[in-house]
């Protein structure tokens, strides 16, 4: 069965970067695109772009058009979401999605504070 | 950008109502609208695509209509089970949610 499965939650200071990641299984990882989408704490989804999975290629969102990068380890089915220079309000749960399926990892809880 | 908004933002409602709530696309996009269902601490789960379409095992109490900018979801005899949050996404232009709809039990 399709399965996106993310890391565990994270807890990082300000200026910190950190590098989330999205197994994926049950299916051929190339041959569908991967979404991320973002969730602030008691707040609405963000959609923040997706990455074609075959040739590796990043869409940004407007609003994470900077210090996010998405990117791919193919050999082992996984995607990555990369966020530099952390700030406070990057303080979420971060989603993949393999909108094809509709399937969704389990989201990764981000937690930014000093 | 295309800006999706949700009205209302909240409703209060009893088992067995008729829910309708809204989403309105800030330009036309077609019927490229999607409505997602939340549940506390779960991930969305797709209900409908492409305005009307009902997905895998979705029940039949849910529908979607609409097209250009104005689009619905109707839950017709409101279960418990569906207390949730609820989105609208266009992905005529990039991809948008809107800000959801949260149904609540009296």
């Amino acid at each position: 069965q399709i399965q996106l499965v993310q890391s565990g939650p994270e807890l990082k200071k300000p200026g910190e970067s950190l590098k989330i990641s999205c197994k994926a299984s049950g299916y051929t990882f190339t041959d569908y695109a991967m979404q991320w989408v973002k969730q602030a704490p008691g707040k609405g989804l963000q959609y923040m772009g997706w990455i074609n999975t075959q040739t590796g290629k990043p869409t940004y969102a407007d609003d994470f058009k900077e210090r996010f990068v998405f990117s791919l380890e193919t050999s082992a089915s996984t995607a990555y979401l990369q966020i530099n220079n952390l700030k406070n309000e990057d303080t979420a749960t971060y989603f993949c999605w393999n909108n094809y399926f509709d399937y969704w990892g389990q989201g990764v809880m981000v937690t930014v504070s000093s | 950008n295309t800006v999706m908004t949700q009205s209302p933002t909240s409703m209060f409602i009893s088992v067995g109502d008729r829910v309708t709530m809204n989403c309105k696309a800030s330009q036309n996009v077609g019927t490229n609208v999607d409505w997602y269902q939340q549940k506390t601490g779960q991930s969305p789960k797709l209900l409908i695509y492409g305005a009307s379409n009902r997905y895998t095992g979705v029940p039949d109490r849910f529908t979607g209509s609409g097209s250009g900018t104005d689009f619905t979801l109707t839950i017709s005899n409101m279960q418990a089970e569906d207390l949730a949050v609820y989105y609208c996404l266009q992905y005529n232009y990039n991809h948008t949610f809107g800000a959801g709809t949260k149904l609540e039990l009296k």
